[in-house]
């Protein structure tokens, strides 16, 4: 059972384009977090959030607990945006480690 | 900027050995992880710890497993009896109330 989702998988972009990636879970949770993992390994949290929105920069991630979906966009993308994107949840009850997608992995084309 | 640190980066060990991975955590967080994540798959959680005990630990975190806040400073995860299927990046995270922080992983090659 497969508690979140992402989408796209893979996702190829031309340097200046809006970039959007999805989230999708199935169970309660406390928060909802988007990691960025770059190729050599590293992983950094971008966001934490329970509600709304948040904005960093070029980077916006929204969340809608009801629909159980999250989104994270990124304005003006550029070459060194890419990397994996990785939405993760901390479920209700837990003792707040996270539970992960798979992952998108995001070119940026120059 | 404070950050997690994990010793060593890469670690070869032959099947049936013991390891020991070593992670400092940013000093004044109170909840420390370890996650694993397999060549070209998910990270999966481990373990949980907070007051020198397990919160909560995986189906994965078997009895080979143990980890360990020996001192004020350093959080360790050992692997008893390593296993092929145990070769992949460990990350060992901190937090606080708030987002976690990873350390750079630890890459274990089992043989």
């Amino acid at each position: 059972k497969n508690e979140v989702e992402q989408s796209p998988q893979n996702l190829t972009a031309q340097e200046g384009e809006f970039i959007t990636i999805n989230c999708s879970y199935s169970v309660g949770i406390s928060a909802l977090h988007w990691l960025q993992q770059h190729p050599g390994g590293g992983i950094v949290s971008l966001f934490m959030l329970s509600s709304g929105k948040k904005k960093h920069g070029r980077l916006i991630a929204t969340i809608n607990i009801q629909e159980k979906h999250s989104s994270l966009h990124i304005t003006a993308s550029h070459p060194r945006d890419s990397a994996v994107y990785i939405c993760a949840v901390t479920p209700l009850g837990s003792a707040r480690q996270l539970t992960f997608g798979s992952g998108t992995q995001l070119t940026v084309l120059p | 900027e404070p950050e997690v640190t994990q010793t060593p980066s890469h670690q070869v060990t032959q099947m049936g050995q013991e390891v020991i991975l070593r992670c400092v955590p940013i000093s004044n967080h109170l909840y420390f992880y370890w996650y694993r994540q397999i060549l070209g798959q998910k990270v999966e959680f481990l373990v949980s710890f907070y007051n020198n005990e397990i919160s909560e630990k995986s189906e994965i975190f078997d009895d080979q497993f143990s980890v360990e806040r020996p001192d004020g400073s350093n959080f360790t995860l050992k692997i008893r009896s390593t296993k092929l299927e145990d070769s992949a990046m460990y990350f060992c995270a901190s937090s606080g109330l708030g987002e976690q922080y990873f350390g750079p992983g630890t890459r274990l090659t089992v043989t």
